[in-house]
């Protein structure tokens, strides 16, 4: 069975300091694992996918994430946080054995302080 | 371009009332579709998906129901709501093959709020 879990519920950072919102995930299959952003009041949008290509994926607004097998992790980054990141992510796990099943972690509140 | 588009956006309905969402894509053939529910300060529930016309299947049972009479639309709808209804409602596709390596793609979302 797989399952996703986001380590930290809540996550605050100064405007201008790096970001890391930590996603583990467990899967029978190889995976393809996501991550969204959730703007208050709107749909989830799509920040990045791996799906069994480049370990290393960059996503948009300057987001990145590492799919690291070992450690069963998937940790979203970002250099520079903005104010406009402020927002609900969400890592998303989707196995590729066709069994209909795709999990969204809980979500990582991002605050940024000015 | 592929383009999700739901409504309405905000409603706000009396317990017992029916409801109707509404949801198509435009730009792709033959999507999965899906409505998820995203009640307050919680993650997302998967509710409904499709994999084609007709074919409904139901991730949690309740007193909702979705139907798919059109290729590209998805209506989630309810005979008598309840409290316990009210929440973020979106609809989501994906490309129709290979499902679960699909993404998922979102549309801006539904706020039902029942009093």
């Amino acid at each position: 069975a797989q399952s996703v879990t986001q380590l930290d519920s809540h996550v605050s950072v100064s405007e201008g300091t790096p970001v890391l919102l930590r996603c583990n995930y467990s899967s029978s299959y190889s995976p393809s694992l996501f991550w969204y952003v959730q703007h208050p009041n709107k749909g989830l949008q799509l920040l990045l996918k791996y799906t069994s290509a480049a370990t290393l994926v960059k996503g948009i607004n300057g987001f990145e994430a590492e799919f690291k097998k070992s450690e069963t992790s998937f940790h979203l980054t970002k250099p520079s946080a903005h104010m406009s990141d402020a927002a609900e992510y969400f890592c998303v796990v989707s196995e590729g054995a066709g069994g209909f099943k795709t999990i969204f972690g809980a979500g990582t509140r991002l605050f940024v302080k000015a | 371009s592929q383009t999700i588009h739901q409504w309405p956006a905000t409603l706000v309905q009396p317990v017992g009332s029916p409801l109707s969402l509404e949801c198509t894509v435009e730009g792709t053939s033959n999507p999965n579709l899906y409505w998820y529910r995203q009640a307050a300060g919680r993650g997302l529930q998967l509710l409904f998906y499709s994999v084609g016309i007709g074919q409904i299947s139901s991730e949690v049972p309740q007193n909702l129901s979705a139907s798919r009479p059109q290729d590209r639309q998805f209506i989630l709808s309810s005979k008598k709501l309840l409290l316990s209804d009210s929440g973020f409602y979106l609809c989501a596709w994906s490309v129709g093959t290979a499902w679960a390596r699909g993404t998922i793609y979102f549309g801006e979302g539904s706020w039902l709020t029942v009093v």
